[in-house]
């Protein structure tokens, strides 16, 4: 079975553009959490999407948004990107908000 | 304060030590406790979970202190592929997010 994808593996950006991260859940799992990691850091949650609807957010601006489809996948989209956004952007998928979270590869967005 | 403090390391340990890494968190509310390992630039995996009573997987130990609100893993005869960043973590029940520790990097040497 596969398990959750993400795209892109790597992005650069320059500071003040906007990205959008991508993610697929694993099939039958609907719900998608969004983590940021800064390196020699641990993941730090940003969104939660559970039957598209959010569920919880963490302690980022305004700049980060997300929103989850009818099929489950999920966007994150940041603006206005500053240096400090540089990170390990991870998703992860679970059947519900309180199971077992599977985490993706993560996507390295580096921002000049 | 942060939420879930580890001893970031990096413990240097030969092939079949035992090791031990400590977290401690802040928050006495959490309810589900996890260790999680990291390889390098990968994503982080659930290695097991922490149970009131303590639990056993393999060559791996983990112990639950409430009062004390700390939580250990023990790593019996150490492998070279037990060469990862363990990631302690905790979450509140009435919560959803999971809330990691900085990580404890572990290098085993030949």
């Amino acid at each position: 079975d596969a398990g959750v994808t993400q795209s892109p593996t790597h992005l650069i950006k320059t500071r003040g553009q906007h990205v959008t991260l991508r993610c697929s859940p694993i099939s039958g799992h609907k719900s998608v959490s969004w983590y940021q990691q800064v390196l020699g850091q641990g993941p730090q949650f940003i969104f939660q999407y559970y039957e598209k609807e959010e569920r919880g957010r963490g302690n980022f601006p305004d700049r980060f948004s997300a929103r989850q489809f009818p099929n489950y996948s999920s966007e994150l989209n940041v603006n206005a990107l500053l240096l400090g956004d540089s990170a390990l952007y991870l998703c992860a998928s679970s059947y519900d908000e309180y199971n077992e979270q599977f985490f993706g590869p993560g996507t390295r967005l580096t921002v000049l | 304060r942060k939420e879930v403090e580890q001893d970031p390391g990096p413990f240097n340990v030969p092939e079949g030590a035992t090791v031990a890494f400590n977290c401690t968190y802040s928050n006495s509310a959490s309810q589900s406790f996890f260790w999680y390992r990291q390889d390098c630039r990968k994503e982080p995996k659930l290695l097991m979970s922490v149970y009131s009573s303590g639990n056993e997987d393999g060559r791996f130990t983990a112990q639950l202190n409430r009062a004390s609100q700390y939580i250990s893993l023990l790593i019996r005869d150490s492998k070279l592929s037990d060469s990862a960043t363990y990631l302690c973590v905790v979450r509140m029940d009435s919560s959803y997010k999971l809330i990691f520790g900085s990580g404890t990097r572990l290098l085993v040497r030949p």
